[in-house]
């Protein structure tokens, strides 16, 4: 069954630093979104992608971040300089909104980050 | 409170029993999603209902919808060890939009 794939599974950084965190969506999707889940907290919607733009973001998805399909399998969120609050785990998540049935979104394992 | 929030928090329950969880949302919505997140790890779909359905089955998964009390319960039947997880809702507006999520309900079946 296809599924999404993400990479690293764990990645720890410096404040301050670049991370890009990376996911392969399933292959036949068209919208791809990252969402994170702070330790003990709700998952939150940080930006959802389509068409090659940005279709919507959040508030948390401020000038530090941006998304990227670099070619036609990976889809990659940038922070540019982490801050400690980024610590959290990151999900990608994909959709296929061609057909009727499936606005189901499909998330990936996670990356988990962790800024010192 | 806030679009997606599920109650109870927390639910304890027995090998076998049923377990029943709640979620309520403020907003008009396209489709309502389940989610299960095993301890810190991704988050498995487990079923999707349209504001058009009243009722959803999976298995051992029962799904109801009343948009007119925006909410949504999802019950396990014969409940296992293994579904020991938290358990999400997620609101979606419409196709393509961002999912909404809840806090989560965090389930443990004790064998």
């Amino acid at each position: 069954e296809p599924e999404v794939t993400q990479t690293p599974s764990h990645q720890v950084t410096q404040m301050g630093q670049e991370v890009i965190l990376r996911c392969v969506p399933i292959s036949n999707h068209l919208y791809f979104y990252w969402y994170r889940q702070i330790l003990g907290q709700k998952v939150e919607f940080l930006v959802s992608f389509y068409n090659n733009e940005i279709s919507e973001k959040s508030e948390i998805f401020d000038d530090q971040f941006s998304v990227e399909r670099p070619d036609g399998s990976n889809f990659t969120l940038k922070i540019r300089s982490t801050k400690l609050e980024d610590s959290a785990m990151y999900f990608c998540a994909s959709s296929d909104r061609r057909h009727q049935i499936t606005e189901t979104q499909y998330f990936g394992p996670g990356t988990r980050l962790l800024v010192l | 409170s806030q679009q997606g929030e599920e109650d109870p928090q927390a639910l304890s329950i027995q090998e076998g029993e049923n377990a029943t969880m709640n979620c309520s949302y403020k907003t008009s919505i396209n489709n309502l999603q389940w989610y299960r997140q095993n301890s810190g790890r991704g988050l498995v779909h487990l079923i999707l209902i349209r504001s058009n359905e009243r009722e959803k089955h999976s298995g051992r998964l029962r799904v109801t919808l009343d948009t007119s009390k925006k909410s949504s319960s999802l019950l396990i039947t014969a409940s296992r060890a293994a579904d020991t997880a938290s358990y999400f809702c997620a609101t979606n507006k419409a196709a393509g939009n961002k999912l909404t999520f809840g806090g989560g309900t965090r389930v443990l079946v004790k064998p």
